[in-house]
């Protein structure tokens, strides 16, 4: 039982290079999600997605982009890094919609440095 | 501007006593809380929830409370183990008018539980 899962685990990049994170759920969820956390502070909403073909910007959307071409992948691309996304990204899915109050399931966050 | 508040960044109590967590909100359109703990490089795992026609949700040694007229919440363990030091996030979602079930979260509470 896999859940939500996110590659790779850890990544350095340097500034100006491009990296995908890959987030992938085997529960068959519509939503999707992505976050960061910076030390001390709570997620930060970045990307979301409510079914294949469908994304939208969260609360801190810069410097990232987002596809949703299946119901399983959520990947979350940065173009050129930059010391600022220098932070632990989580992925996250939802039960669709119609079945009431639903918790967010995460994956284990992939922790990327930019240097 | 913080909507979800934990405004203890710590708390330490000793094993079999109560532990209490506390968390503000001042969004009055949220409608669903939840409780995530997190191990340091894992994702967060849900704990509890309560939707806002409830004031209070037990599910074994956890139990939320809600006050809505004071926006305030609180999770209570007892009795505390010390497995259950961790980081505590509160989270709250607005399921009405389209939100797509995004979560705010607070910045997060570590509790520590001694032997």
């Amino acid at each position: 039982n896999a859940g939500v899962t996110q590659t790779p685990k850890f990544r350095i990049l340097k500034i100006g290079q491009s990296m995908t994170l890959q987030c992938t759920q085997d529960m068959n969820h519509n939503y999707m999600y992505w976050y960061r956390q910076d030390p001390g502070m709570g997620l930060k909403l970045i990307y979301y997605s409510v079914g294949a073909g469908i994304t939208d910007k969260g609360e801190v959307p810069n410097g990232y982009n987002v596809s949703r071409s299946t119901t399983e992948d959520f990947p979350l691309r940065l173009e050129l890094a930059a010391p600022s996304q220098t932070s632990v990204y989580f992925c996250a899915s939802r039960k669709s919609t119609g079945l009431g109050n639903q918790p967010q399931h995460f994956g284990d966050g992939t922790r990327l440095s930019i240097l | 501007d913080q909507q979800v508040k934990q405004n203890s960044p710590s708390l330490s109590v000793q094993e079999g006593r109560i532990s209490i967590l506390n968390c503000d909100y001042t969004n009055s359109m949220f409608d669903y809380f939840l409780w995530y703990k997190k191990y340091p490089a894992e994702g967060p795992t849900f704990l509890i929830s309560i939707s806002s026609i409830k004031d209070k949700n037990e599910d074994g040694r956890f139990t939320v409370f809600l006050n809505k007229s004071a926006k305030h919440l609180s999770l209570h363990i007892v009795p505390s183990q010390p497995g259950d030091s961790a980081v505590y996030f509160c989270a709250a979602s607005d399921n009405s008018g389209g939100s797509n079930y995004k979560l705010t979260f607070g910045k997060g509470t570590l509790l520590t539980v001694n032997p």
